[in-house]
């Protein structure tokens, strides 16, 4: 089982770009693959994107695809998220997970307004 | 079409089973997945509870109850969590999670309210 732990959440104006961080400790982490994951206030869970344990496989739903770039380094452990061209439908609560161990960190705050 | 469907909303009565249903788009067969479910509390993050493939492949999660199950309807193409003895703890939000065409696939979740 690995914890995991986002950071780099805020308020951001539109067409601004933030930069998300998950620390993970526990398990050996090349041993998760991990996914970004996000919840738009009241609403349901969204995939964003996934990596492959080693870094080598990465996927993005439609709604970030271009805009959104997925990295990890398994030497610290951590996983991010670069967000660019932020709009406003892109305020969620943003959680990194590893679905398949069901692992799920508390969630970082990004609100894009002006 | 979405690939999964839940409903949007279940209500039953503490102490009995409720049955959430998950299903597949037509054309996407329920046989070929293993399901994730995981329940969402106001504030907090998801928390795993299973994975169903079959009888010989699934998993509990970590202190989750036995009251929970996951299984298949082969005839719905569904996927089905089961909560046996409900109860007023059990009321949240129910998505289901799939792994189709290098995605995870989320139903748009179910709210359990238990009365």
């Amino acid at each position: 089982q690995v914890q995991l732990v986002e950071s780099g959440g805020g308020l951001v104006k539109p067409g601004g770009s933030l930069r998300l961080s998950c620390a993970a400790s526990g398990d050996t982490f090349s041993d998760y693959h991990m996914s970004w994951i996000r919840q738009a206030p009241g609403k349901g869970l969204e995939w964003i994107s996934y990596i492959s344990g080693s870094g080598s496989a990465m996927y993005y739903a439609d709604s970030v695809k271009g805009r959104f770039t997925i990295s990890r380094d398994n030497a610290k452990s951590s996983i991010y998220l670069q967000m660019n061209s932020l709009r406003v439908d892109d305020t969620a609560i943003y959680y990194c997970a590893s679905l398949k161990g069901g692992n799920w960190g508390q969630g970082t705050l990004v609100t894009v307004s002006s | 079409q979405a690939v999964l469907t839940q409903p949007a909303s279940l209500s039953a009565s503490p102490g009995v089973s409720a049955s959430l249903t998950c299903t597949l788009r037509s054309g996407i067969s329920v046989g070929m997945y293993r399901i994730y479910w995981y329940q969402q509390k106001p504030g907090s993050p998801p928390r795993y509870l299973l994975k169903y493939n079959s009888d010989s492949d699934k998993q509990q999660g970590s202190g989750v109850p036995s009251r929970f199950s996951g299984s298949k309807d082969a005839s719905a193409n569904a996927g089905i969590l089961l909560i046996s003895g409900l109860q007023s703890e059990d009321e949240a939000d129910y998505y289901c999670v799939i792994w189709h065409s290098s995605a995870w696939v989320f139903g748009g979740g179910t709210k359990l309210t238990v009365l």
